[in-house]
Order: structure tokens, then C-alpha cells, then sequence
């Protein structure tokens, strides 16, 4: 089943905007990750964000992570054509000793107008 | 280094026969996994191996089986395909442990008829 949710499911906004997306999971975590995927393409790690962390940065990317409310944002700042794409979030659980895998969430697909 | 690898890229197979999809890394990564991303849907694991020799279940293991025989692959078999198993398959790696980024190959498109 899906542990994240993303949302939106779409965002369009214009270049040099700020894009926010959500992200919300049901069980307890190890960390959260972000990913985006290029259309037709594999998944690219963004940024991870362990569960004792509250914020992290990235160069124009800023995520947030408040495990009392099983939720995370990620804020793409003064966004480019090139940010076109679609963004998972991926919760890594404490069971099998962090082995099983990522659980992801079905995305949110960012369109940055020119 | 090339990172993580698929082949092939694209396949349609019909009803009930069989293929091998091939994951090879060069990274030296211990964990490998197997997922698939279903239109509008994000990634589901369909299984995993934590080292050489080893594997386990995902949550959509029905109807796949997989081998790793050496730690740089890892393979994923459909013994007889299904019109539901229409996917994009991903590949994906880890040095170990989930306190990493997962690196993903660019995946294999299988269309089932």
C-alpha cells in the first residue's frame, strides 16, 4: 500500500515562482527522501531527512519534516523551466533493519510555465 | 562508473511467456530492488536482496521471481506474463542500510498483449 501521499497531484505555476509539495504517511519512520523523475525517465534523489530532523537544505530546495503530524513539504524556490517534473516522497521504515525498501507516495506533477 | 543499468529498455511480450529483465550495478552496493511504477501510481516493490545469495518479498512479489547469483546483479523473471503486469520496471541500489539515497536505473517498459 502507499504510505505517502503527495499534494497536490499537479501543480503549474510560473517561472520564478515557489512550488510547495506535501507529503503525508501513516506509520513510524527512519527517514523521508525525495525524488523526482523526468518524464520517461529513472528517479533522482533529491534530499533525505532523517526522523530526529525538523529541516533540511539544499541548494534551492528546502524540506521540512514534522514526524507528530506524519508530514513533510518540500519547497522548490524560484523555479526554472528545468524543474518540470514529477516529485515523490519515499519513507525508509525502521523494520528489517532498514533493508525493504522505500515506500512512495504517487507523486506530484510540477509544470513550470515560461 | 556507469551506475545502475537495465536491459532492455523496452519489451511486448504476449500472454504467457517468459523474460528476464537484467539489473547490473557497479557501485560495490550490498542492497539491490525491484520495483514498479504503475500510470499515475508511484514505485511498489516487488522484491529485494540484501547481499549476494539472498532475496525476500516486496509488497507486489506475485508472479516474479528473482536471482542474485553475483553481487553486481540482479535479475527479475516473469515465468508466464500477465496482462497486469504491464509496467514500467525500475531497478534500484543502495550501499546499505536506508540512511542512504537509492540510486535507480532508467527502467524497462513491458507491455503484456
Amino acid at each position: 500500500s502507499q504510505q505517502g501521499e503527495e499534494d497536490p497531484q499537479a501543480l503549474s505555476i510560473q517561472e520564478g515562482e515557489n512550488a510547495t509539495m506535501n507529503c503525508s504517511y501513516k506509520t513510524s519512520i527512519n527517514n523521508l527522501q525525495w525524488y523526482r523523475q523526468n518524464s520517461g525517465r529513472g528517479l533522482v534523489h533529491l534530499i533525505l531527512i532523517r526522523s530526529n530532523e525538523r529541516e533540511k537544505h539544499s541548494g534551492r530546495l528546502r524540506v521540512t519534516l514534522d514526524t507528530s503530524k506524519k508530514s513533510s513539504s518540500l519547497l522548490i524556490t524560484a523555479s526554472r523551466a528545468a524543474d518540470t517534473a514529477s516529485y515523490f516522497c519515499a519513507t525508509a521504515s525502521y523494520s528489517g533493519g532498514g533493508a525493504d525498501g522505500l515506500t512512495f507516495g504517487k507523486g506530484t506533477h510540477l509544470i513550470i510555465q515560461p | 562508473n556507469a551506475g545502475v543499468t537495465q536491459t532492455p529498455k523496452f519489451r511486448v511480450l504476449k500472454t504467457g511467456q517468459s523474460m528476464t529483465l537484467l539489473c547490473a550495478q557497479d557501485m560495490n552496493h550490498e542492497y539491490m530492488y525491484w520495483y514498479r511504477q504503475d500510470p499515475g501510481m508511484g514505485l511498489r516493490l516487488i522484491h529485494y536482496s540484501v547481499g549476494e545469495g539472498t532475496t525476500a518479498k516486496g509488497e507486489v512479489p506475485d508472479g516474479y521471481n528473482v536471482s542474485r547469483l553475483k553481487k553486481q546483479n540482479f535479475l527479475l523473471g516473469l515465468e508466464s506474463a500477465a496482462p497486469s503486469q504491464t509496467s514500467v520496471y525500475f531497478c534500484a541500489s543502495i550501499k546499505g542500510g536506508s540512511q542512504y539515497e537509492q540510486y535507480f536505473g532508467p527502467g524497462t517498459r513491458l507491455t503484456v498483449t
